[in-house]
């Protein structure tokens, strides 16, 4: 049982560059969330879906796009990275969608510099 | 408007002591749910303690416990006989009910040094 993970772990890019970062989770939870985490900062809801299908905007979704592939699958996109898109990415997933007391589990985070 | 304050960037404690880290939050909603993360200096989130906004008591896990007031709006968390382990960033967080479209919200964080 690996709970959720994400790849890469860290990436480089050039400005302008496109990627995807890739997350899955194997607890069979219903709801998928993309972070970023800005240094000395806490963490920022970018996207989530709450279950297979459905995807909506989070606090700073500009600059990015989501895919939820299956219940498991929930990847994140770059279209064309800026220097302020240099960020810790943390992938979480939760059981219920709706409901106050569903606890989200991280995934190891992708570093990813943007030059 | 900041829904989630943490006011204490950087705290010390002693270990084997207890120490509170103070968390605040706002929010209109009725049902909401409050959490307590640690992140040490390897980065992963790790899931110490929930709060849900109707709970009567107060949550406890092993040595974390959350100091709930909800008239305050302050959800604190309690670490008792503090561990050189417990040297990490803590992050509170409150999940909004319908009002706040079930949106995770994340303070900025406390640094907590435990010395020995």
């Amino acid at each position: 049982n690996a709970g959720v993970t994400q790849t890469p772990k860290f990436q480089v890019l050039k400005t302008g560059q496109s990627m995807t970062l890739q997350c899955a989770q194997d607890m069979n939870h219903n709801s998928m969330y993309w972070y970023r985490q800005d240094p000395g900062m806490g963490l920022r809801l970018i996207y989530y879906s709450a279950s297979e299908g459905t995807t909506d905007k989070g606090e700073v979704p500009n600059g990015y796009n989501v895919s939820r592939l299956n219940k498991r699958e929930f990847s994140l996109r770059l279209e064309s990275a800026a220097p302020s898109q240099t960020s810790v990415y943390f992938c979480a997933s939760s059981e219920f969608p709706g409901d106050g007391g569903d606890t989200q589990y991280f995934g190891p985070g992708t570093r990813l510099t943007v030059l | 408007a900041q829904k989630i304050t943490q006011t204490q960037p950087g705290m010390f404690v002693q270990e084997k002591e207890a120490v509170t880290l103070d968390c605040t939050y706002d929010t209109s909603d009725q049902s909401y749910g409050l959490f307590w993360y640690k992140q040490p200096s390897s980065g992963e989130m790790i899931f110490l303690i929930y709060q849900g906004s109707y709970d009567e008591q107060n949550a406890t896990e092993g040595r974390y416990s959350l100091n709930f007031q909800k008239a305050r709006k302050s959800a604190n968390l309690v670490i008792s006989a503090s561990q050189l382990g417990d040297s990490a960033m803590y992050f509170c967080a409150m999940r909004e009910g319908p009002g706040g479209g079930f949106k995770t919200i994340f303070g900025a964080g406390t640094r907590l040094f435990v010395k020995a």
